[in-house]
């Protein structure tokens, strides 16, 4: 996990509130990605970003919004559009165009009730 | 359609033997290919990365993957388990498409269980 941060770890939030999770990296690295983790169905793409003010639509981005203001962060705002948001966050990052592994913050769980 | 597919959910195993977590995987042009580990409630850790040159890749933590062209796959293997080893296991590859090719496609992940 070393290089990327990710808080808090646990996010608790009532049904309707937005809420932003934070992602930092110390790693230099240009592109940024944003993964959902569900039990039994591997990580899913929401949104991912390879440099400064750009970003880009991934699998799963309805319900979900980004920034990408800074080098180093890449927030996720989940709102409440997002039908089933109790998930597992995971942020990632990797180098640039030609190394290609990602490597991963520790996640943050978020539960919607 | 670009895709990993790891077809074990769980992988049992004795400490000391020899273990093989499967992955194969469709992809348009060379595929590039990679393996992570997860812990509980952990992000995942990069093991190993099959991008041309041997086919046989050499990771962290004595593990090592076996990139086979013709069956399409790359499985994770490991001489000897420990129980430390117990872990999810995830297979991925870069997506060769067009302006994606910043993307990894993951397997579904497969637990291993290493048995004392």
């Amino acid at each position: 996990d070393g290089g990327i941060t990710q808080s808090p770890k646990y996010l608790f939030r009532k049904e309707g509130q937005n809420v932003t999770l934070s992602c930092e990296q110390n790693l230099n690295h240009d592109a940024m990605y944003w993964y959902r983790q569900d039990p039994g169905q591997g990580l899913r793409l929401i949104y991912y970003s390879q440099i400064v003010n750009d970003f880009q639509k991934g699998d799963i981005a309805e319900g979900y919004s980004v920034s990408r203001e800074k080098k180093e962060s890449f927030p996720l705002t989940v709102t409440s559009a997002q039908k089933n948001p109790t998930a597992f966050y995971l942020c990632a990052s990797s180098e640039g165009w030609t190394v290609y592994e990602q490597y991963f913050g520790p996640g943050t769980r978020l539960t919607v009730t | 359609a670009q895709s990993v597919a790891q077809p074990e959910d769980q992988v049992n195993v004795a400490e000391g033997n020899p273990l093989t977590v499967k992955c194969t995987y469709s992809v348009s042009g060379n595929p590039y290919l990679f393996w992570y580990v997860q812990y509980p409630n952990r992000g995942l850790q990069f093991l190993l990365k099959y991008i041309t040159g041997d086919n046989l890749v050499k990771g962290s933590y004595g593990f090592e993957a076996e990139f086979n062209k013709s069956q399409t796959s790359f499985h994770l293997k490991k001489p000897s388990a420990l129980v430390s080893d117990s872990a999810l296991y995830f297979c991925a590859v870069r997506d060769n498409t067009g302006q994606s090719s910043y993307k990894l496609i993951f397997g579904s992940g497969t637990r291993l269980l290493v048995r004392p």
